[in-house]
């Protein structure tokens, strides 16, 4: 089974900063890493797939980067719609799995 | 670009059993694969079980192994998860998503359906 480690957990940052969200695999999944946003109450939200394919209607201030084992999400200017959580998701092998997440709350 | 939502949600005894169902609306639900994901109050999400389009191949956590089971009915639009031998810690909030063509990440997202065991 592959495992996700997410970090930080939590990220606090302000309006406008930079945030930068990390993604290590146990074992290396190649480009095969989504990311999703999830907000309380709402479903999850496809941002990247392929490592670093923006979904359809997603900004361009994220961004993903990677392969093989370490990838990033980046979002360049934080917008209040970004402060959410942020999950990692492979799906290089079976069993599919998510990372812990990490919580982008305002600073 | 479609919609999915959940039912079959509630409260049931340890040991006992329920049945989830996934409608699917707004697009081709016999040409995508489709998964069930959960979370658990206060935790991360958490990959449960898929299927691909046509039900020849199915998969499980192993914390679900032997005791759900994945099904879908391509005619009715709908996914389905039978949950046997529930436990406490099966309470969560369960989605179903809609995988991307030829791919195993999820781009369309139920609303979720609360099971409390």
């Amino acid at each position: 089974e592959i495992l996700l480690t997410q970090s930080p957990a939590t990220l606090s940052a302000s309006p406008g900063e930079r945030a930068t969200l990390s993604c290590r695999a146990s074992q290396s999944i190649t480009i095969n890493l989504a990311w999703y946003q999830h907000k309380p109450g709402q479903a999850p939200r496809l941002l990247m797939f392929d490592a670093s394919t923006r979904a359809t209607g997603i900004p361009a201030r994220f961004s993903g980067s990677g392969s093989g084992t370490d990838f990033t999400l980046s979002i360049s200017s934080l917008q209040s719609e970004d402060f959410a959580v942020y999950y990692c998701h492979q799906y290089h092998n079976w069993p599919l799995s998510f990372g812990g997440g990490t919580k982008v709350e305002i600073k | 670009e479609g919609l999915l939502l959940e039912s079959g949600g509630g409260l049931v005894q340890p040991g006992g059993s329920l049945r989830l169902s996934c409608a699917a609306s707004g697009f081709t639900f016999g040409n995508y694969a489709m998964t069930w994901v959960r979370q658990a109050p206060g935790k991360g999400l958490e990959w449960v079980s898929a299927i691909d389009a046509s039900s020849r191949s199915t998969f499980f956590a192993d914390s679900v192994k032997g005791r759900f089971t994945i099904a879908r009915d391509n005619s009715k639009n709908t996914l389905y998860l039978q949950m046997n031998s529930l436990r406490a810690e099966d309470t969560a909030l369960y989605y179903c998503a809609k995988q991307y063509i030829n791919a195993w990440y999820g781009d369309l997202w139920g609303p979720g359906t609360l099971v409390t065991v």
